[in-house]
């Protein structure tokens, strides 16, 4: 158990919806990253938080967005669903610096039908 | 861009062999560089990671890893594999993005299978 939660475990939606995935970080961890783990494209890095600001910005779609909030968990929306973003999408939190060790939580596997 | 290869995409092997799994990146500069496995249905989980100093790093459940920078390559290696060791094994460098800022890129992943 490396301490990162992350909610829902499964979500099953449709083309064309909206969806949100919620992460806690470890106690004490600032940083929050999200990854896209998808069978054709591997694992992607979405975007970062640090303490509540965006930091670090990777393969991220104009569709998708996340937030810190000031309890330092994090949100990812995934909007106007496509049968491409069925993937498992992993949020991680590492503790100070831009890449300091991270530790990634159980992920969210997300299936658009 | 930067980039993390990892050419072994599956490798079986029985129990008691021994395990080396090549990892290169294309990056010029000061790297830190990770191992993480992923067993089945499960999240990734951090073996061993290299910032600075020997370059030979020891991880857990007996992996190990060297940093050969004029190879560019970080080889992931174990004397012996359990058939618990029978996961995904990822390796991953902090390179530098086009903002300026760090983040970590991952290889595509190899697929471990060992058999008893």
């Amino acid at each position: 158990d490396s301490g990162v939660t992350q909610t829902p475990k499964h979500l099953i939606t449709a083309t064309g919806q909206r969806v949100t995935l919620r992460c806690s970080p470890r106690s004490g961890d600032l940083s929050v990253y999200w990854y896209q783990q998808s069978l054709d494209q591997g694992l992607q890095f979405l975007i970062q938080y640090y303490n509540g600001e965006e930091r670090a910005k990777g393969n991220i779609l104009e569709r998708f967005s996340a937030q810190q909030f000031p309890d330092l968990h994090s949100e990812l929306n995934l909007s106007s669903l496509e049968l491409g973003d069925s993937a498992l999408y992993f949020c991680a939190s590492s503790g100070v610096g831009f890449v300091d060790t991270q530790y990634f939580g159980p992920g969210t596997r997300l299936t658009v039908l | 861009a930067q980039s993390v290869s990892q050419h072994n995409h599956h490798v079986i092997l029985s129990e008691a062999a021994s395990l080396e799994l090549g990892c290169n990146y294309s990056y010029g500069g000061t790297v830190n560089l990770f191992w993480y496995v992923q067993y089945p249905g499960q999240h990734l989980q951090l073996l061993l990671k290299y910032f600075s100093g020997d370059p030979l790093v020891k991880g857990i459940k007996g992996f190990e890893a060297e940093f050969i920078k004029s190879k560019f390559s970080f080889n992931l290696r174990k004397p012996s594999v359990q058939w618990s060791d029978t996961a995904e094994y990822f390796c991953a460098v902090s390179t530098l993005m086009d903002t300026g800022r760090r983040a970590l890129t991952f290889g595509s992943g190899t697929r471990l299978q060992v058999q008893p």
